[in-house]
């Protein structure tokens, strides 16, 4: 059971390059997101998904597209990275709990560095 | 607008006495409040939650303390130990059929020997 894992888990872009960073979880986790984590700020989230075959935005979507083709793979994509989008990127999972404590389980985390 | 709030960013304490990390919130509508730790090089590691109709939350040497007319909780650690030193998220959750967590900023916990 490896649980929630990330790939890559560091990665030098050049301004205008594109990437996927690859979240994968073994827990049969309805729900997956995209966090970053910048210095001095908590965790954001980007994009999360409900469920296979389905996207949502959070907070700061810009610059980022995200697909769910099977439930317990959840892309990251950069079309074409910018230097503000250097930070760490951690995923994350959780079963859908109704009355009672909400728990993710997030991954090692990516860093990525934008020049 | 940031909706959650832990004001210190660092703390130190030696081996043995008690930790206290202060959080602050300004939204009325988080239901659970959940703590995380995160070691360097680490994802967030979920340590333990209360519910907003509680006061207080026991597990093992962690307590977690809410102060609703104050908006204010602490997450105390008794005995604090070294393996304790790490950066302590806090987390409230909204509940409006998607279950969303907004995170504070982190407070760095430092247990010397």
């Amino acid at each position: 059971n490896a649980g929630v894992t990330q790939t890559p888990k560091f990665r030098v872009l050049k301004t205008g390059q594109s990437m996927t960073l690859l979240c994968a979880q073994d827990m049969n986790h309805e729900y997956m997101y995209w966090y970053r984590q910048d210095p001095g700020m908590g965790l954001r989230l980007i994009h999360y998904s409900v469920g296979e075959g389905t996207t949502a935005k959070g907070e700061v979507p810009d610059g980022y597209n995200v697909s769910r083709l099977k439930k317990q793979n959840f892309l990251l994509g950069l079309e074409s990275a910018a230097p503000s989008q250097t930070s760490v990127y951690f995923c994350a999972s959780s079963f859908t709990i109704q009355g009672g404590a909400y728990e993710q389980y997030f991954g090692p985390g990516t860093r990525l560095t934008v020049t | 607008d940031q909706q959650v709030k832990q004001n210190s960013p660092s703390l130190s304490v030696q081996e043995g006495r008690i930790s206290i990390l202060n959080c602050d919130y300004t939204n009325s509508m988080f239901d659970y409040f959940l703590w995380y730790k995160k070691y360097p090089a680490e994802g967030p590691t979920f340590l333990i939650s209360i519910s907003s109709i509680k006061d207080k939350n026991e597990d093992g040497r962690f307590t977690v303390f809410l102060n609703k007319s104050a908006k204010h909780l602490s997450l105390h650690i008794v005995p604090s130990q070294p393996g304790d030193s790490a950066v302590y998220f806090c987390a409230g959750r909204v509940n409006t059929g998607f279950q969303k967590l907004v995170f504070g900023t982190g407070t760095r916990l430092l247990v010397s020997p």
